[in-house]
């Protein structure tokens, strides 16, 4: 057990909804990474918040959003779901805000789109 | 632009053999950090061992260990004594200060009891 929480595991849902991902750090990581991992591109990095802060962006599409709050507990808002969006949703935090901290992973929500 | 390459979409291993896990990435950096993360059926995804590019001694947790050549830009992964739970996708990953994470595709390693 990485330390790191994630709700829902899973999620069902349909074209066009709305989704809210969530994930808390281990205790006394700042830092929040969310991964998105399919089968066609693999483990992809999306977004990183630190202290409450958007910090590095990656291959995030403009229909997803993120944020972490006061209690550094962050989501992941994904809008206007495609079939292509099916995937799992990985979180991990670090320590720090340094992009060579080492990361620990939650268990993943796995979201499908009918 | 960083890239990690796993060679081996599949690998395959006798219960209490060794087996090495191949991985070769680019870049221009000179400081960077090597991971390998583990991930079983479960899908959790499990931290296997870290490198610094700035030590030269190889890293080792246990049966675990990887052998670091700098200049080849190759980071493989041995286990030794392998067990039925190490049976996993293992992934190959590369950070340096300037640029987030990168994944390699994996590869699937079966133990055979």
């Amino acid at each position: 057990d990485s330390g790191v929480t994630q709700t829902p595991k899973h999620l069902i849902t349909a074209t066009g909804q709305r989704v809210t991902l969530r994930c808390s750090p281990r205790s006394g990581d700042l830092s929040v990474y969310w991964y998105q991992q399919s089968l066609d591109q693999g483990l992809q990095f999306l977004i990183q918040y630190y202290n409450g802060e958007e910090r590095a962006k990656g291959n995030i599409l403009e229909r997803f959003s993120a944020q972490q709050f006061p209690d550094l507990h962050s989501e992941l808002n994904l809008s206007s779901l495609e079939l292509g969006d099916s995937a799992l949703y990985f979180c991990a935090s670090s320590v720090d805000s340094v992009k060579t901290d080492t990361q620990y992973f939650g268990p993943g929500t796995r979201l499908t789109v009918l | 632009a960083q890239t990690v390459t796993q060679s081996q979409p599949e690998m395959s291993v006798q219960e209490a053999e060794t087996v090495t896990l191949s991985c070769t990435y680019d870049t221009s950096e000179s400081d960077y950090y090597l991971f390998w993360y583990k991930q079983p059926p479960s899908r959790q995804m499990i931290l296997v061992i870290r490198q610094e590019a700035y030590k030269q001694q190889n890293a080792t947790e246990n049966r675990f260990s990887v052998n670091f050549q700098k200049a080849a830009k190759s980071f493989s992964l041995k286990i030794s004594d392998s067990q039925l739970g190490d049976a996993a996708m293992y992934f190959c990953a590369y950070t340096d200060n300037n640029n987030d994470m990168r994944f390699g595709a994996g590869t699937r390693l079966t133990v055979k009891p």
